[in-house]
C-alpha cells in the first residue's frame, strides 16, 4: 500500500463543475503540499498546509490531521485547470532523517469546454 | 526575479556514460532538492541540501548517483555509468531560508534524460 494515496487517478469534468481531489496518507506528517503540473510544463506549488483550510482564488485546500486526509477543491472549473495535481507529504520516518517528502501518483484532471 | 533554472533541458546519452545535470536555485534560497519523475510514475525524492549542513542523501537509488552544491548555490547531480532505467525527468527545487523547514518549494523546468 502506498503511503500517500490520491483519488481519483483520472477525472474528467465539464467547464464550471466543482472538482474535488483527495489525498490520504498513512503516518504522521508535519506538512502537506498540493502541486500542479501542466502537460509538458513545470511544477507549481499551489498550497502548503499543516492544519485547517487555505484558499487562493478558485482553489481551496483542506486538511484533517486526525483522519490523515486532505482535499483540493476547484470551484467553477475551467479548461486551463487541466493538469496533473500532486499531493506531497512530509512523512515521519524516525531516525536521523525524521521527515521525508513523499509524493502521491497524481490525479490527471481534464476540464472540457 | 529569476526562478529556478536547470541545464541542459534535454540530455541523450549512451548506456554506461556519465552525465552531469545542473541546477541554479533562486538567489538567497538555502534549501535545494533533487527529484526525478520516471515515465508514468510519480515524483521521487533524491537528495536535499540545507545551507552548510550535511545533505540528506536517503533518496539516492544507488551509489552511481551523487550530488554536490558549491558555495551554497549551484548544485550538480552526477549519474555515473548510466543505465536505461535512469531515463527520467530530473527536477530541482529550492525554498527560502525563513520559517519552517517545510517551506513552499519552487521547481525548475527539469532536465529530461534519455539513456539509449
Amino acid at each position: 500500500k502506498n503511503e500517500v494515496e490520491q483519488s481519483p487517478q483520472n477525472l474528467t469534468a465539464q467547464e464550471g463543475e466543482f472538482i474535488t481531489i483527495n489525498c490520504s496518507y498513512s503516518v504522521g506528517i508535519s506538512a502537506l503540499h498540493w502541486l500542479q503540473q501542466h502537460p509538458g510544463g513545470g511544477i507549481v506549488s499551489l498550497f502548503m498546509l499543516s492544519s485547517g483550510k487555505k484558499k487562493h482564488g478558485r482553489l481551496i485546500a483542506t486538511i484533517n490531521i486526525q483522519e490523515k486526509h486532505s482535499s483540493l477543491h476547484i470551484t467553477a472549473s475551467h479548461p486551463r485547470d487541466s493538469a496533473v495535481y500532486i499531493c506531497a507529504v512530509w512523512l515521519w520516518r524516525g531516525g536521523g532523517s525524521n521527515y521525508k517528502l513523499t509524493f502521491g501518483k497524481g490525479t490527471l484532471l481534464t476540464v472540457n469546454p | 526575479g529569476a526562478g529556478v533554472s536547470q541545464s541542459p533541458s534535454n540530455k541523450v546519452t549512451e548506456k554506461g556514460k556519465d552525465v552531469e545535470l545542473r541546477c541554479d536555485p533562486i538567489s538567497g534560497h538555502t534549501a535545494l532538492y533533487w527529484y526525478r519523475q520516471s515515465l508514468g510514475q510519480g515524483l521521487e525524492f533524491l537528495i536535499y541540501f540545507q545551507g552548510n549542513s550535511a545533505p540528506d542523501k536517503s533518496g539516492l537509488p544507488s551509489d552511481r548517483f551523487s550530488a554536490e552544491r558549491t558555495g551554497g548555490s549551484v548544485s550538480t547531480l552526477t549519474i555515473q555509468r548510466t543505465q536505461q532505467e535512469d531515463s527520467a525527468v530530473y527536477l530541482c527545487a529550492s525554498s527560502s531560508p525563513s520559517g519552517s523547514f517545510y517551506n513552499e518549494q519552487f521547481f525548475g523546468p527539469g532536465t529530461r534524460l534519455t539513456v539509449l
